[in-house]
């Protein structure tokens, strides 16, 4: 079955850095567009980006050009977000979700990882 | 950018009532790429459906989709208690990808 595996929780300093992982099992990990989309708390989604696993070319969300930077590892089927210069309004739950139809950016969001809370604070 | 909005903010019902709720976009967007999650406290969401009325795998027949241009619906038919939770539209094509605010649906 389908598995979006994040890593764990992060607590950063403000002007930090801070890098995700999504681990994706049970699927042609080549075959699927990767977004990262966040969630603020109590709030609703803003996209990030959208990574193509297969030729790594990336889109990234004007909001965030400059500051994230998202790759992927094909031999361990994993993407990464590093998203940098963190302020307190970065304070969010981020989500790796793959887009449904192979071969293309513009699907619908079918799986989603179980997030990772990273928590910007001084 | 393709701006979504929905009503209600809340939605007050009992089980086994009907939920209609609303999305609205910003300028008349393809209903092929319009799409409804559910989201529990504590969880990710789910695709609920994809193209404006296609349910995604799994998803129970009370759960449906329509609409087009701008105006966009999610009908719940009779709600079970699993159902109450927090409800987005999304349009998935485009740069940037967005999402509307969301309508909770809570137990009346």
């Amino acid at each position: 079955q389908v598995q979006l595996m994040q890593s764990g929780a992060e607590v950063k300093k403000p002007g930090a850095s801070v890098k995700v992982s999504c681990k994706a099992s049970g699927y042609t990990f080549t075959a699927y567009y990767m977004n990262w989309v966040r969630q603020a708390p109590g709030q609703g989604f803003e996209w990030m980006g959208i990574v193509n696993p297969n030729s790594g070319s990336i889109s990234y969300a004007r909001k965030f050009r400059g500051r994230v930077t998202m790759t992927r590892d094909t031999s361990t089927r994993t993407v990464f977000m590093e998203l940098s210069t963190l302020t307190s309004e970065d304070t969010a739950i981020y989500y790796c979700a793959r887009s449904g139809n192979p071969g293309v950016g513009n699907g619908p969001k079918d799986y989603w990882g179980q997030g990772t809370l990273v928590t910007v604070s001084s | 950018e393709i701006v979504l909005t929905q009503s209600p903010g809340t939605l007050s019902l009992s089980p086994g009532e009907r939920a209609t709720l609303s999305c609205r976009a910003s300028q008349s967007i393809s209903s092929s790429y319009l799409a409804w999650y559910q989201q529990k406290p504590g969880q990710a969401p789910r695709l609920l459906i994809y193209g404006a009325s296609s349910r995604a795998t799994g998803i129970p027949d009370r759960f449906s989709g329509s609409g087009s241009g701008t105006d966009f619906t999610l009908t719940i038919s009779r709600l079970e208690p699993e159902d109450f939770a927090m409800f987005y539209c999304q349009y998935y094509t485009g740069s940037p990808l967005t999402f509307g605010g969301g309508t909770k649906v809570e137990i009346k």
